[in-house]
């Protein structure tokens, strides 16, 4: 099983602090996805990365892929309250298979 | 709207009584795949399919089985569910197996499955 770990698994911060979350692991893969899940809801795909080292940027969010294609990280400057939510990467395989990290629940406090 | 649809959305059952828990998409996508998402381990998938008749093991399939006989539809099944099985279970479709950046995977609502 090829498992994607992420840290921290929970974060409480106040609103206007920047973060980063973290989703590491021993194995190579395809592209990467970073998600955001609310309560009662499915994942919502925030971002695909596809290319080592490549970073995008999507207004107050980073995302990174490891050179080696193994990491990723996502960074939020000035958090704020609606960024609130689980955070989940996950990555493909060339079999077409998906792997999902075990989970950032982030609580920006106002 | 582009949507996949999972019913039911709440289900409690015994120990042994079969149960399918259906999913349907209405983007003509490819691909559709299962999740069980629990506490501290993240969405694992279950089965996937590639295409109509089309099925291949996710993760964790032992105790699940699906079938992919229409495009839009892709039921997953418990034949005998057990409490192990009790879980938050997601369907979720994109255009095509592969991730390139454009290629969204959406997700149902999920169904709360509780097995007494």
């Amino acid at each position: 099983t090829q498992l994607l770990e992420q840290s921290p698994q929970f974060l409480s911060i106040q609103e206007g602090e920047n973060l980063t979350v973290y989703c590491n692991s021993s194995s190579v893969f395809s592209s990467l996805q970073w998600y955001r899940q609310e309560p009662g809801e499915g994942p919502v795909l925030l971002v695909t990365v596809v290319t080592g080292g490549e970073v995008k940027k999507l207004k107050r969010l980073t995302f990174q892929f490891g050179d080696a294609r193994k990491d990723s990280s996502l960074h939020i400057t000035a958090a704020q309250p609606g960024d609130t939510g689980l955070y989940l990467c996950a990555g493909s395989t060339p079999g077409n298979q998906f792997y999902f990290g075990t989970g950032t629940s982030l609580t920006v406090i106002p | 709207e582009a949507q996949v649809t999972q019913n039911p959305r709440y289900l409690i059952t015994v120990t042994g009584k079969k149960l399918t828990v259906t999913c349907s998409q209405n983007m003509n996508h490819e691909y559709m795949s299962w999740y069980r998402q629990d506490p501290g381990l993240g969405l694992r998938q279950i089965y996937y399919s590639m295409n109509v008749e089309v099925t291949d093991k996710g993760d964790v399939p032992e105790g699940y089985k699906v079938s992919r006989k229409e495009k839009r539809n892709f039921p997953l099944i418990l034949e005998s569910p057990s409490p192990n099985q009790t879980s938050l279970y997601f369907c979720a479709s994109s255009l095509r197996g592969r991730l390139f950046a454009k290629n969204i995977q959406y997700f149902g609502a999920g169904t709360r499955l509780s097995v007494l």
